[in-house]
């Protein structure tokens, strides 16, 4: 079955900086790619979401890049504010009935 | 936040106990999940819904079962409980199942003593 792999498990960033969350994925028939944001004591939401036919996908502040040949896709945030600190989970699926969800990124932006 | 309701939010038991969480919708999605959540795990599937009466297990359905008789709840129920199911609990909704955007519910919050 699917297995996505997710790095680095905490990341630590300057206020403005820029951070990368990276996943790889196993399943070369995977073809939907979503990223939640989850904040300290709340539930999981969508933040952004790239399907196999397209190689980028950009939404302000935070871009996803999808590398279909080497199975990965990265999450990109820029100019990082306090209130990017969260909790990031990667997911893949291929037009199944479910996601299956990397291990989790903790990110810290600090003032 | 879509209309997902779990409950309840917090449960402690004791080893050995049977638990039944709940998860309510007023979207009428046709999918539902349940996960766990552990540090260092992730979200882990325990199992999903794909319609009334239709179930299938997720990655980590051992100790767990599910019913769902209407299309607005999905039970999650632990026969037995054992300390190794303390967790955070949450139910997800899905209008199209996994390549569709996934809304949570707030987590319940067990603890097996």
């Amino acid at each position: 079955g699917e297995n996505v792999e997710q790095h680095p498990s905490t990341l630590s960033v300057q206020e403005g900086d820029s951070a990368v969350i990276k996943c790889t994925y196993s399943d070369s028939a995977s073809n939907y790619f979503p990223w939640y944001k989850q904040e300290l004591g709340k539930r999981p939401q969508l933040i952004i979401d790239i399907r196999s036919n397209v190689g980028e996908k950009k939404d302000q502040r935070i871009a996803v890049t999808l590398n279909k040949t080497a199975k990965h896709f990265s999450l990109h945030i820029t100019e990082t504010q306090p209130e990017d600190s969260a909790v990031y989970f990667c997911a893949a699926s291929k037009n199944t009935d479910k996601l299956i969800f990397g291990t989790g990124t903790r990110l810290q932006v600090f003032p | 936040d879509a209309g997902i309701t779990q409950s309840p939010r917090h449960k402690v038991t004791e080893t050995g106990t049977p638990v039944t969480l709940r998860c309510h919708q007023t979207e009428n999605h046709r999918y539902m999940y349940w996960y766990r959540q552990d540090p260092g795990h992730g979200l882990r599937l325990i199992h999903y819904s794909y319609g009334v009466k239709d179930t299938d297990k997720g990655e980590v359905s051992d100790g767990y079962s599910v019913s769902r008789s209407k299309t607005e709840d999905f039970l999650l129920t632990l026969e037995s409980a054992t300390s190794s199911q303390t967790s955070v609990y949450f139910c997800a909704i899905s209008r199209a199942g996994g390549t569709d955007t996934q809304y949570f519910g707030p987590g319940t919050r067990l603890t097996v003593l």
